[in-house]
């Protein structure tokens, strides 16, 4: 079974002060991992897709990056309105579902 | 309009009620889906439509049921709900296929109270 787990559940930063979110899975085939940003009462908002160990994708101050058993999604002088939950989630060869993360609450304090 | 859109944003029904949640993608993707979020809880799938067929969690009380007329819209019926399925209910679609990611595109979501 297909299983996703974040860390931390909560990270409040300084502005400006850098730092990673964790997304560890289990999957029987990596189809792609997902980032995805949600704001209080929104869906959530794509970010990025990662298919293979090595690989990094950057947008803005965000850069994801991919290992065997890891992600991570690092924040290079976070600004308050980083400030959301973000969501890892994975898809694999077999089904069509994606199994999320419970989500890691960032607080960015100006 | 553009990307995933879903009404009502809010509702409030009583548990002998019946409403409708609808769904619907302009991105011209051949999956949606329906997911459910809880405080505290990860993206729970409910149901996906794709390529015409359906595949459903389960676990998913017979007191939601879905329709996918066609592959842009999407509703979810409920009938004699519990208060514990208040959450978040959003909607979502993306495109699958060989060489497609598939990554889901979600719509603002219908926040669900049930009294």
């Amino acid at each position: 079974e297909d299983q996703v787990t974040q860390s931390p559940e909560a990270l409040r930063l300084q502005e400006g002060e850098s730092s990673s979110l964790n997304c560890s899975y289990t999957v029987s085939g990596l189809r792609g991992l997902f980032w995805y940003r949600q704001d209080p009462g929104k869906g959530p908002e794509f970010l990025f897709t990662l298919y293979s160990a090595g690989e990094e994708k950057e947008k803005e101050r965000l850069k994801a990056t991919l290992t065997k058993k890891e992600s991570f999604l690092h924040i290079t002088a976070p600004k308050p309105e980083d400030s959301a939950t973000y969501l890892c989630a994975v898809r694999d060869n077999y089904g069509q579902n994606f199994v999320f993360g419970p989500g890691t609450r960032l607080s960015v304090l100006p | 309009e553009t990307g995933v859109t879903q009404t009502p944003r809010h509702l409030v029904m009583g548990m002998t009620n019946k409403k409708s949640l609808k769904c619907e993608q302009h991105l011209g993707h051949n999956a949606m889906y329906w997911y459910k979020q809880s405080a505290k809880k990860p993206l729970e799938l409910m149901f996906v439509y794709s390529l015409e067929e359906r595949v459903e969690n389960n676990s998913v009380p017979s007191r939601f049921s879905p329709e996918c007329p066609n592959s842009s819209h999407l509703f979810l019926h409920l009938h004699t709900l519990q208060p514990e399925d208040s959450a978040l209910y959003l909607c979502a679609s993306s495109q699958i296929g060989l060489l497609r990611s598939g990554e889901l595109f979600f719509g603002e979501g219908s926040r669900l109270t049930v009294l």
